[in-house]
């Protein structure tokens, strides 16, 4: 049969706007999660970690925000520039279970001029 | 430079062909990790090193065998692979703890296809 690829959610902003990247996490028990971008061509790079006993957590122009009560987490870019441009992966992991992170698909951030 | 560098950055290879991929970490990390990334699902864990000690991933097909000599090199030998195998082949390296986990950095990737 013909193959599919994996439906990437796109999100398209301003220059200059802020963007929100959303995931929802599958294990209640998840006590680490990280932010990765990954631009054509090349490895996922480090953004932003939280752990389970902060719910907010701020870097240069990155916020991830974290709800364990819905297992939801969120990264919010401000004054997003043309190179933030890339496809932006939540991973989960539960330190018991050693360094074994699940990925999210992915979100697509297209940054308009 | 992430610190990760990973070769051949492409790979094509016949279902018959033996070839490895090869991943050097410089970040002075204890583990290192196989990654595979398709068009059709999110990044796929295949293999982990912690201390140099493999742990198993009984869903990856035997055709694939990860070899990781010391703590900064790690090898995937490729043999009789399927055309669904070509993926963007990804290594990580991070410094694991026991109290919990620790942010992976990632190679640039090996892109395979398989004909």
């Amino acid at each position: 049969g013909e193959s599919v690829g994996l439906h990437l959610p796109t999100l398209s902003v301003q220059e200059g706007d802020n963007s929100i990247i959303n995931c929802a996490y599958s294990n209640s028990a998840s006590d680490y999660f990280i932010w990765y971008k990954q631009e054509s061509g090349k490895g996922p790079q480090f953004i932003i970690d939280i752990r389970s006993n902060m719910d907010k957590r701020q870097g240069q122009r990155v916020t991830v925000l974290l709800n364990k009560t819905v297992k939801h987490l969120s990264l919010q870019i401000a004054a997003t520039q043309p190179g933030d441009s890339a496809v932006y992966f939540c991973a989960e992991n539960y330190s018991n279970y050693g360094q074994n992170f699940v990925f999210g698909p992915g979100t697509r951030l297209s940054v308009l001029p | 430079e992430t610190g990760v560098t990973q070769t051949p950055r492409h790979l094509v290879m016949g279902m018959t062909n033996k070839k490895s991929l090869k991943c050097e970490q410089h970040l002075g990390h204890n583990a290192m990790y196989w990654y595979k990334q398709s068009a059709k699902k999110p990044l796929e864990l295949m293999f982990v090193y912690s201390l140099e000690e493999r742990v198993e991933n009984n869903s990856v097909p035997s055709r694939f065998s990860p070899e990781c000599p010391n703590s900064s090199h790690l090898f995937l030998h490729l043999h009789t692979l399927q055309p669904e195998d070509s993926a963007l082949y990804l290594c990580a390296s991070s410094q694991a703890q026991a109290s919990g986990g620790e942010k992976l950095f990632f190679g640039s990737g090996t892109q395979l296809s398989v004909l």
